[in-house]
């Protein structure tokens, strides 16, 4: 069963750091791009960070820019979100999703979604 | 960074009405953009991709269209498992964008 499992949420004070982790299973996990996605209480998906299947390109939102880094290790199946100088506006269900190309080439999708981690920022 | 820009951000529709949202970009992405549909406490599930290919397994009252800026998804007959949030999302930059959502509510 091709899986995205999130770990490493919790509750953390303004100004920390916290480290997300994705653990993929199911698939060749180094065929794919990987992507952060977030999402707000009550809010709309906010697209966070995108890796590539090597790691050669990787791509911010603004928000995020300069605070998180993320990471991935082919050999271990799992993707990482490394979140620094964190603000209350980061609260937020962070989901792993894999990014799948298709058949003819050129178009990009989200086609697997893990449940999501939880972030919360608050003192 | 291109931004994607969903309407209505809700509606409320009966079981069987034709229900159409639109999602406009910012600038030209030609056909380089995804539906997903979202329902509460779940993640986003995976619907279409350059702008009107449906994804294998989703229903064909479901069907999208448009490129450039504007497209559209429609929903030809609305089935009770279909209230639920939709989003668009560009796949032209690598800097990958949703739109705000759009809600659709039973009325």
């Amino acid at each position: 069963e091709v899986q995205l499992v999130e770990s490493g949420g919790g509750l953390v004070q303004p100004g920390r750091s916290l480290r997300l982790s994705c653990a993929a299973s199911g698939f060749t996990f180094d065929d794919y791009a990987m992507h952060w996605v977030r999402q707000a209480p009550g809010k709309a998906l906010e697209w966070v960070s995108g890796i590539s299947w090597n790691s050669g390109n990787i791509d911010y939102a603004d928000s995020v820019k300069g605070r998180f880094a993320i990471s991935r290790d082919n050999a271990k199946n799992s993707l990482y979100l490394q979140m620094n100088s964190l603000r209350a506006e980061d609260t937020a269900l962070y989901y792993c999703t894999r990014e799948a190309g298709a058949p003819e080439g050129y178009y990009y999708y989200m086609d697997v979604w893990g449940k999501g981690t939880t972030v919360t920022v608050s003192s | 960074d291109i931004q994607m820009t969903q309407s209505p951000s809700s509606l409320s529709a009966s079981v069987g009405d034709r229900v159409t949202i639109t999602c406009r970009a910012s600038q030209s992405i030609s056909t380089y953009l995804n539906w997903y549909q979202q329902k509460p406490g779940k993640a986003p599930k995976f619907l279409i991709y350059a702008a009107s290919t449906l994804q294998s397994g989703v229903p064909s009252r479901f069907s999208g269209s448009g490129s450039g800026t504007e497209f559209t998804l429609t929903i030809s007959s609305l089935q009770p498992e279909d209230f639920a949030t939709y989003y668009c999302q560009q796949n032209y930059r690598t800097v990958r964008t949703f739109g705000q959502g759009t809600k659709v509510e039973i009325k």
